[in-house]
């Protein structure tokens, strides 16, 4: 069964560094990896999809890597911004076949302005 | 851009009741997902719908059911909800396994 794990679990910085978010899973053989945004007592907001054939994925600050074969992602984001603070999770499908996700626990990240 | 829609954003219900939890997405999704949300357990998969009127049970499926009569409306169903389902519930869809997931709003259901 498909694990996932997010470290760190919580991470604070001051405004402008760049950070990067690491995810890790347990079978490697995923159609994609998904990193999602979600605001306190809010829904996910999909931010990034890798599907396994790529390596990284870029929207504006944000990069995202997949190395399938080390079981790994990252998210990187750039010059941090307090609007970034918010828990970011990492989600890949459950099993070969199987269309649900199973996701990380997340990294809840704080922007110091 | 796909729209995934939770009818409440906050319900308080008493233990015994019948609940329903109603999630309408408006792209033609062929899968529909219910997940709840705890703190320190993380998301945690319901039930499934990968078609009309199809259904599969996820991890944590006991007290739960579904309904999918139509495409867009996946609907979960608390038979007779208890306080240890309190919880954020969240629906999402997607197209297949080639395409991303978009999540609605949440519902934070408090049962008394």
């Amino acid at each position: 069964k498909q694990e996932v794990t997010q470290i760190p679990a919580a991470l604070s910085v001051p405004e402008g560094e760049n950070l990067v978010l690491n995810c890790s899973f347990t079978d490697s053989a995923i159609y994609n990896l998904q990193w999602f945004r979600q605001d306190p007592g809010k829904g996910l907001t999909s931010l990034l999809l890798i599907q396994s054939s790529q390596r990284e994925q870029t929207s504006g600050r944000l990069n995202a890597s997949l190395d399938k074969s080390s079981g790994r992602s990252t998210l990187y984001i750039a010059a941090s911004q307090p609007g970034d603070s918010a828990t970011y999770l990492c989600a890949v499908p459950q099993d070969t076949g199987r269309r649900a996700l199973t996701f990380g626990s997340g990294t809840r990240l704080q922007v110091q302005p | 851009d796909v729209k995934v829609t939770q009818s409440s954003r906050y319900l308080v219900k008493r233990t015994g009741e019948k609940v329903f939890l109603e999630c309408v997405q408006d792209m033609d999704h062929e899968n529909m997902f219910w997940y709840r949300q705890d703190p320190g357990l993380g998301l945690r998969l319901i039930y499934f719908s990968y078609d009309v009127k199809m259904k599969e049970k996820g991890d944590i499926p006991e007290g739960y059911s579904v309904s999918r009569e139509k495409k867009e409306r996946f609907s979960l169903i608390l038979e007779s909800a208890s306080t240890n389902q309190t919880s954020m519930y969240l629906c999402a869809s997607s197209l297949d396994n080639n395409y991303g997931y978009t999540f609605g709003s949440g519902t934070r259901l408090t049962v008394v």
